[in-house]
């Protein structure tokens, strides 16, 4: 595709239920990144993906949170139990290897 | 452990020019970008520099030392539209491995008239 598309643009959801995240990233790039950001605040690292190599989850906030990249492309996020504190934009970046990333518009998620 | 400190908030005058300021430390390094963030939108790329010295695109120029974790964005002839968030992000390779940016809290550029 011409740019990263993430879906859906916005999720308001009630505290306790599972989301999931959807990011395309762009055609060939073979590392994809997500990150989040809460109002103010800079871009917080979750996970990332390079190849078919196992995924980099340092960054995930706990087990609540799960990432997967089917077929080396399209990736879910996923927030099971969800809470007040996962509201945040949620940022998906793709890159050629290690070259800039290009970040998607995101998805905002607001739980209530 | 990884550290990136850029200012939070700067104003500049329309046509003026403006350098923002930004300084790290990590346990390794293997290049930093710019990004320009406007409200409620995507980060988009501005710069990237890896080896030591000033990187000029337009308008906007970037410049690195790495012998002292610091890096700056000057941006020229400034307009209204580059009223936004400024990122500073550095990759370092020794973070498990992975060739992840790790980004600052961003500045916030006010331009006025």
């Amino acid at each position: 595709g011409a740019g990263v598309s993430q879906s859906p643009s916005n999720k308001v959801t009630e505290k306790g239920k599972d989301v999931e995240l959807r990011c395309d990233p762009i055609s060939g790039h073979t590392a994809l990144y997500w990150y989040r950001q809460s109002l103010g605040q800079g871009l917080e690292f979750l996970i990332y993906f390079q190849g078919n190599s196992a995924p980099d989850k340092s960054g995930l906030p706990s087990d609540r949170f799960s990432a997967e990249r089917t077929g080396g492309s399209v990736s879910t996020l996923t927030i099971q139990r969800t809470q007040q504190e996962d509201s945040a934009v949620y940022l998906c970046a793709s890159s050629l290897g290690v070259r800039e990333a290009f970040f998607g518009q995101g998805t905002r998620l607001t739980v209530v | 452990g990884q550290n990136i400190d850029q200012p939070t908030e700067m104003t500049a005058t329309e046509g003026a020019i403006v350098q923002i300021n930004c300084t790290y430390q990590t346990s390794g390094f293997n290049g930093l970008f710019w990004y320009q963030q406007h409200a409620g939108e995507a980060p988009t790329f501005l710069s990237y520099n890896v080896l030591d010295g000033l990187e000029e695109k337009g308008r906007f120029s970037s410049f690195l030392s790495r012998s002292k974790g610091y890096s700056y964005l000057l941006l020229k002839e400034l307009q209204m539209k580059d009223s936004a968030s400024y990122l500073c992000a550095v990759r370092d390779p020794q973070r498990g491995g992975s060739y992840i940016p790790t980004f600052g809290r961003g500045t916030s550029l006010i331009v006025h008239p």
